[in-house]
């Protein structure tokens, strides 16, 4: 079955330092990727979209990375603030170029001060 | 400008009434997204609207539910016959073709 996978435990680090998240699929062959990340009681907020043919795509203290053959997607948040704890959540597009986005499960990052 | 706007934000039924609940999208964006999510979980895709294509209706969990799109523009996800079950956030998305999803803040619906 089809499947988007994201760590379910959350993660806290330590101010200061980068925060990585993965988002692993199976049996897609999405065209886009995108992150987002959700606050308590909000609804998601965009934050980066990358496409099959990029490899990386950086935003200020984002970065994420795509891997079509490991069918893997890695969000790194550097120099991460208390600011940034919130779930973070990988979205994407089902069959490659319908935009029917699916999300993964979100994973909570806590930033400790 | 005004971003999606989602009615009523919160909403507590009884169990066996319908509820109706109402997405006013940005302007000009051809894609609307409906999903669910429950308390702690991520979110449940529902129904896909793409312009004047016929909606991608395979996420609706149940023929309890329908949704439809007037004019292009505002949706309606109607729910039959509730059930504890339905009892979740219902969150709205616009997107303009291949672009981001633009998401609302969410109808909190309360089954009892």
């Amino acid at each position: 079955s089809q499947k988007i996978e994201q760590n379910s435990e959350a993660l806290n680090i330590q101010e200061g330092k980068t925060a990585t998240l993965t988002c692993n699929y199976t049996n897609y062959s999405p065209a886009y990727l995108q992150w987002y990340r959700q606050d308590p009681g909000r609804g998601p907020v965009f934050l980066l979209l990358i496409r099959e043919n990029e490899k990386e795509k950086r935003k200020e203290r984002l970065k994420v990375t795509f891997d079509t053959t490991l069918k893997q997607s890695l969000f790194h948040i550097t120099a991460s603030q208390p600011a940034d704890s919130a779930t973070y959540l990988c979205a994407l597009d089902l069959t490659s170029g319908t935009y029917k986005y699916i999300f993964g499960t979100g994973t909570r990052l806590k930033v400790l001060a | 400008g005004a971003g999606v706007s989602q009615s009523p934000s919160n909403k507590v039924t009884e169990k066996g009434k319908d509820v109706e609940l109402r997405c006013d999208p940005i302007s000009g964006h051809t894609a609307l997204y409906w999903y669910r999510q429950r308390l702690g979980q991520g979110l449940e895709f529902l129904i896909y609207f793409q312009g004047n294509s016929a909606p991608d209706k395979s996420g609706l969990p149940s023929d309890r539910f329908s949704a439809e799109r007037t004019g292009g523009s505002v949706s309606t996800l109607t729910i039959q016959r509730t059930q504890q079950e339905d009892s979740a956030v219902y969150l709205c998305a616009s997107s303009p073709l291949a672009g981001e999803l633009f998401f609302g803040e969410g109808s909190r619906l309360t089954v009892l």
